[in-house]
C-alpha cells in the first residue's frame, strides 16, 4: 500500500488478556520499528527489524511483549497478560533502510480496562 | 531517563506570528536531529532535520537551529498558520549507533495551537 497500515486502530481489552497488533509496512521498506506513546510521554522505542538480521529487542519493557516479522513484511506485536500500564498508542514505522526516513502508521490505541 | 526533552507541553501563537518550539538533549553522541509533526489520530510525519555539522537548516516556513554547545535545538515556524496546529516531536539519533542503524529517540512533544 501507499502508507504504513496498522490494525486495529482501537482496541479495548480486559486486564490479563492477550492482544495482537498488526503492522503492514510500505512495500520494499526493509526496516520496521515499533514505538509506543503513553499518556504524557514521548515516543518510546520498543523493537526494530531490519531485513534478515536479528531484531533489536532492547526497548521491550517486559517479557510479556514480543514481536515478529514474517517474510520481511508484516509485523505483529503481541502483549500477553495485558496490564493497565500497557495502555498507550502503539505506533509502527518503516523506512527503506535503517538510517532514518521513517514513515509512521496511524497507530493502535490500546486501552486495558 | 529522558534524553530528549521538550519542556513546554503546549504553545499558543497568533496566526502570522512566529512559533518557536524548543528542545534540549543530554546525549552528546547524538549527531542527527529531526522534527516530526503529528495530527490527532494520525502517525507522526517527518518535517525537517539537521545534521550536527550544521547550525541551521531551512525549508520554507520552517527553520531548525542547532546549538551543540548548549545541546539545544529549536524549530521556528514563520509565519504560523492555523494548519500548523499539531503536536511537534523533537527527535535525535546517533548515526554511529552500534546497532548500525539510526535508532531515533523522541521527546514528549509540544502541542502548538495557532489562533486565527
Amino acid at each position: 500500500g501507499a502508507g504504513v497500515s496498522q490494525s486495529p486502530s482501537n482496541k479495548v481489552t480486559e486486564k490479563g488478556k492477550d492482544v495482537e497488533l498488526r503492522c503492514d509496512p510500505i512495500s520494499g521498506h526493509t526496516a520496521l520499528y515499533w514505538y509506543r506513546q503513553s499518556l504524557g510521554q514521548g515516543l518510546e522505542f520498543l523493537i526494530y527489524f531490519q531485513g534478515n538480521s536479528a531484531p533489536d529487542k532492547s526497548g521491550l519493557p517486559s517479557d510479556r511483549f514480543s514481536a515478529e516479522r514474517t517474510g520481511g513484511s508484516v509485523s505483529t506485536l503481541t502483549i500477553q497478560r495485558t496490564q493497565q500500564e500497557d495502555s498507550a498508542v502503539y505506533l509502527c514505522a518503516s523506512s527503506p533502510h535503517g538510517r532514518g526516513g521513517y514513515t509512521f502508521g496511524s497507530g493502535t490505541r490500546l486501552t486495558v480496562v | 531517563d529522558q534524553q530528549v526533552k521538550q519542556n513546554s507541553p503546549s504553545l499558543s501563537v497568533q496566526e502570522g506570528r512566529i512559533s518557536i518550539l524548543n528542545c534540549d538533549y543530554t546525549n552528546s553522541m547524538f549527531d542527527y536531529f529531526l522534527w516530526y509533526k503529528k495530527y490527532p489520530a494520525e502517525g507522526p510525519t517527518f518535517l525537517i532535520s539537521i545534521s550536527s555539522i550544521k547550525d541551521k537548516n531551512e525549508d520554507g516556513r520552517f527553520t531548525v537551529f542547532l546549538n551543540k554547545s548548549a545541546k539545544h535545538l529549536s524549530l521556528h515556524i514563520v509565519p504560523s498558520q492555523p494548519g500548523d496546529s499539531a503536536v511537534y516531536f523533537c527527535a535525535a539519533s546517533q548515526s554511529r549507533y552500534s546497532g548500525g542503524y539510526q535508532k531515533v529517540t523522541f521527546g514528549t512533544g509540544t502541542k502548538l495551537q495557532v489562533i486565527p
